[in-house]
């Protein structure tokens, strides 16, 4: 079954430090997967998302993420975070029934990002 | 262009009743799709629509159930609520089934 692992519940990073969170998959298919960031009591915000080709794609808001089919990885990546990117993380899988659709996604736990002044 | 819009926001209910949730999704994508976050579970797939035919179902009892009209507006629809159906529902939009999700702010149920 498909299954999605991100390890870190909560991370601390000082404002202008890199940023890296981790996802882990579990897919038997080539996997669609996907970023996605929520606000406290907002919805969730895609963040950017790989379906094929270059295995490094880059998001809004300066993230960028590289798939690893060896590692079955999807980290998440930032160069240098700001305050306002404190929010939680979302990884996601899509499955690969009728044709791919989207609207059927695995999420990880969520990965919570503080950011120290 | 509107979001996605979620009615109503916050909701409280009492154990047994049932509880109607509404969407309006994105206009002019026609695929809606309902998921359920709880600190618990995390984010659950709950259904997909697409011209009013669901596509998909996630792993919930029959007491959930939604439907979607030609309007592409989407109402889910849960019975006999349980302590436990307590959630912030979200629903998400797209042009179609391959396209990107467009997340509403959610409905925050609670049941008492």
């Amino acid at each position: 079954a498909q299954s999605v692992t991100q390890p870190d519940i909560h991370i601390t990073v000082s404002e202008g430090a890199s940023l890296e969170l981790r996802c882990n998959y579990s897919y038997g298919a080539t996997p669609y997967l996907f970023w996605y960031v929520q606000s406290p009591g907002q919805g969730l915000q895609l963040l950017l998302k790989y379906f094929s080709g270059d295995t490094l794609v880059q998001g809004i808001k300066g993230f960028e993420a590289e798939f690893k089919r060896s590692q079955s990885s999807f980290n998440l990546r930032k160069p240098s975070v700001h305050w306002s990117d404190a929010a939680e993380y979302f990884c996601a899988v899509g499955t690969m029934n009728y044709g791919g659709s989207q609207g059927n996604l695995i999420f990880g736990k969520g990965t919570k990002l503080s950011v120290k002044p | 262009k509107a979001g996605v819009t979620q009615t109503p926001r916050y909701l409280i209910k009492t154990r047994g009743q049932q509880v109607t949730l509404s969407c309006s999704p994105i206009s002019g994508h026609r695929s809606v799709s309902w998921y359920q976050q709880t600190p618990g579970q995390g984010l659950q797939f709950l259904f997909e629509y697409f011209s009013e035919t669901q596509r998909n179902k996630g792993n919930f009892p029959g007491r959930f159930s939604g439907r979607q009209f030609s309007n592409s507006r989407s109402e889910m629809n849960v019975s006999t609520l349980e302590l436990g159906d307590s959630a912030l529902y979200l629903c998400a939009s797209s042009l179609e089934p391959n396209s990107p999700l467009h997340f509403g702010n959610g409905t925050r149920l609670t049941v008492t």
